[in-house]
């Protein structure tokens, strides 16, 4: 079954306490995306990946990091989380460049207190 | 500033009725626009899309209309049905920036049996 797989799904942590939402694909899709979604604000995208090795900034960064070291992989990382990134947090991928519709996971809902 | 406008946060409607969502945008450029319909404690799903070159798109029970003048895209269900219910995000997208999704803040529709 084609899909995007995240975990862990639900998480609460402290502030300060480094973390990683592990997220993967199986379609062998090059484009990845990591977007968080907050009441009003609909989805709004964090990073993404045109292919491995190859990542840039969406257009709420500040306080993640990722990497993609494996087309099926694109692991979102929080070193140091602060409340403000308490939220609900979904991977995407799609085919490549020239497409326009994304696979969403499931969601990973994270609680920074 | 958000780009993309969902200016009705819930909407209820009978079943058999129709259902009418709204989208409003700001950025002109965007030439491609999409739906996506989320469950509960699940990731969005796509649902249905339009390019700029058109005004209209259906599929089944979904249509989509797009009126570029006055930057809206609109979403009809009919008949709607309580299966329905869910909250549906507008996104829109423009190729000439790697075809990265904006998205609106989102629509709860809860349709009555």
């Amino acid at each position: 079954e084609a899909q995007v797989t995240q975990n862990p799904r639900y998480l609460i942590t402290v502030t300060g306490k480094k973390l990683t939402v592990t997220c993967s694909q199986n379609m062998n899709h090059e484009y990845m995306s990591w977007y968080r979604q907050d009441p009003g604000l609909g989805l709004r995208q964090i990073y993404y990946s045109m292919n491995v090795e190859v990542t840039d900034k969406g257009d709420v960064p500040e306080g993640y990091k990722v990497s993609r070291k494996e087309k099926r992989n694109f692991p979102l990382i929080l070193e140091s989380p602060s409340p403000n990134q308490t939220s609900l947090y979904f991977c995407a991928s799609r085919l490549g460049a020239g497409g326009y519709e994304q696979y969403f996971g499931p969601g990973t809902r994270l609680t920074v207190t | 500033d958000q780009q993309v406008k969902q200016n009705s946060p819930s909407l209820s409607v009978q079943e058999g009725r129709i259902s009418i969502l709204n989208c409003d945008y700001t950025n002109s450029m965007f030439d491609y626009f999409l739906w996506y319909k989320k469950y509960p404690a699940e990731g969005p799903t796509f649902l249905i899309s339009i390019s700029s070159i058109k005004d209209k798109n259906e599929d089944g029970r979904f249509t989509v209309f797009l009126n570029k003048s006055a930057k809206h895209l609109s979403l009809h269900i009919v008949p709607s049905q309580p299966g329905d219910s869910a909250v549906y995000f507008c996104a829109a997208s423009r190729k000439a920036a790697g075809n990265k999704l904006t998205f609106g803040g989102g629509t709860r529709v809860l349709v009555k049996p």
